[in-house]
């Protein structure tokens, strides 16, 4: 059963950092693309980052260049979501989401997301 | 970055019917579009891809269409596990966008 568990979200102050972590199971994780998907509260769905293949290309929104940056350990089946610089407008829930099949990002697997609060 | 834009924003139906929910993108994409429902509090999950692929273990009530830059998800019977948000996302290019989600709320 594939199964995708985020971590790391909390209350963070204007200008702060945070990493996030998503630990994956139940597929061979290194042959996938995976992406950082976020929903700020009572809003829709916005995408994050993502890597495009299973390989070392990555994407960043607009919103988020330059202060985010996406990893991946292979050997510890996590992806990371390392944020710098928060703003009041990165307060979200973080969901991590798998590619149904590589080479094209559509989702079919999202873990339960975490949230992070960016307040003083 | 390509637009996407859903209509409408909120749906009032009731058990039985047949719903539509539209999805325009601003250039043309296409196939390359997916259909998520999503529930209060909880995680979206994949109902079509490429227009129009039913995903594995979605009811057959659920259908896509369309290319180009007009897309429709209908749900031919509505059920009541179907009241919750469905977004469209495209998938061609980077940026990837979702439509601003579609509401279907109970009459």
């Amino acid at each position: 059963e594939v199964q995708l568990v985020e971590s790391g979200g909390g209350l963070v102050q204007p200008g702060g950092s945070l990493r996030l972590s998503c630990v994956a199971s139940g597929f061979t994780f290194s042959n996938y693309a995976m992406s950082w998907v976020r929903q700020a509260p009572g809003k829709g769905l916005e995408w994050v980052s993502g890597f495009t293949t299973a390989g070392d290309t990555t994407r960043y929104a607009d919103s988020v260049k330059g202060r985010f940056t996406i990893s991946r350990d292979n050997s510890k089946n996590t992806l990371y979501l390392q944020m710098h610089s928060l703003r009041d407008e990165d307060t979200a829930v973080y969901y991590c989401a798998k590619v149904r099949e590589t080479g094209y990002s559509n989702f079919d697997y999202w873990g339960h997301g975490t949230l992070v609060t960016v307040s003083s | 970055d390509i637009q996407m834009t859903q209509s409408p924003s909120t749906l009032s139906a009731s058990i039985g019917d047949r719903v539509t929910i539209t999805c325009r993108a601003s250039q043309s994409i296409s196939s390359w579009l997916a259909w998520y429902q999503q529930k209060p509090g909880k995680a979206p999950k994949l109902l079509i891809y490429k227009a129009s692929s039913l995903e594995s273990g979605v009811p057959s009530r659920f259908s896509g269409s369309g290319s180009g830059t007009e897309f429709t998800l209908t749900i031919s019977s509505l059920q009541p596990d179907d009241f919750a948000t469905y977004y469209c996302q495209q998938y061609l290019s980077y940026s990837l966008t979702f439509g601003g989600g579609t509401k279907v709320e109970i009459k």
